[in-house]
């Protein structure tokens, strides 16, 4: 089925340790997002690229690096995991650039992740 | 700053009952409205989108509103199932500039039998 697939689904972290979320498209979109979503927050920017090879830092980038690898992949890296990073994390997409009125997001299944 | 403010922040009702979710927005000059459904440990699907020029707009058992003079949008669900249970989120995108949307922080509807 075309969507958007985030890998793994749960992670647990120990403070300090780094790792690599997944995310892939196959719905051809030029524009993925990286959110995290915290209990009464809401879902937070953390970096976007809006077409292949570019990248940009939303709302809560600081912790984060991203790489768009090509169309297809946008990964989201923690180089050094903190407690106040576990949240549920989303990647989407969408078509053309932006939010236009006949797109919107896909959005992925979520990665939970928990930084002990 | 654009701001996306939803009221109530959560939301107890009885299957079969209708509910009203709101929505006020700050972001200006506005391009469109979305509100989303969130099911627990899943990601957000859209249900409906509603540009400036359009008041209401159907989907099923969930009929939105915009006012857009007001900045004023509401998602009424009618005839509740146990399924309706979720967060629903608004979403609002400005023309121009940035075309990075500004989401609400959601509304939790929990439908009991």
């Amino acid at each position: 089925n075309a969507g958007v697939t985030q890998t793994p689904k749960f992670q647990v972290l120990k403070t300090g340790q780094s790792m690599t979320l997944q995310c892939a498209q196959d719905m051809n979109h030029n524009s993925m997002y990286w959110y995290r979503q915290d209990p009464g927050m809401g879902l937070r920017l953390i970096y976007y690229s809006a077409s292949e090879g570019t990248t940009d830092k939303g709302e809560v980038p600081n912790g984060y690096n991203v790489s768009r690898l090509n169309k297809r992949e946008f990964s989201l890296r923690l180089e050094s995991a903190a407690p106040s990073q576990t949240s549920v994390y989303f990647c989407a997409s969408s078509d053309p650039q932006g939010f236009g009125e006949n797109n919107g997001y896909t959005f992925g299944s979520g990665t939970r992740l928990t930084v002990v | 700053k654009n701001q996306v403010e939803q009221s109530p922040q959560s939301l107890i009702i009885l299957e079969g009952k209708n509910c009203t979710l709101q929505c006020n927005y700050t972001v200006s000059p506005f391009s469109n409205l979305r509100w989303y459904k969130q099911d627990t440990g899943r990601g957000p699907v859209s249900l409906t989108i509603m540009t400036f020029s359009e008041n209401t707009k159907s989907n099923g058992r969930y009929t939105a509103t915009l006012d857009a003079d007001t900045k004023q949008s509401s998602l009424h669900i009618t005839a509740s199932q146990l399924s309706d249970s979720a967060s629903y989120i608004c979403v609002v995108s400005g023309s121009g500039g940035s075309y990075i949307p500004t989401f609400g922080r959601g509304t939790s509807l929990i439908v009991h039998p």
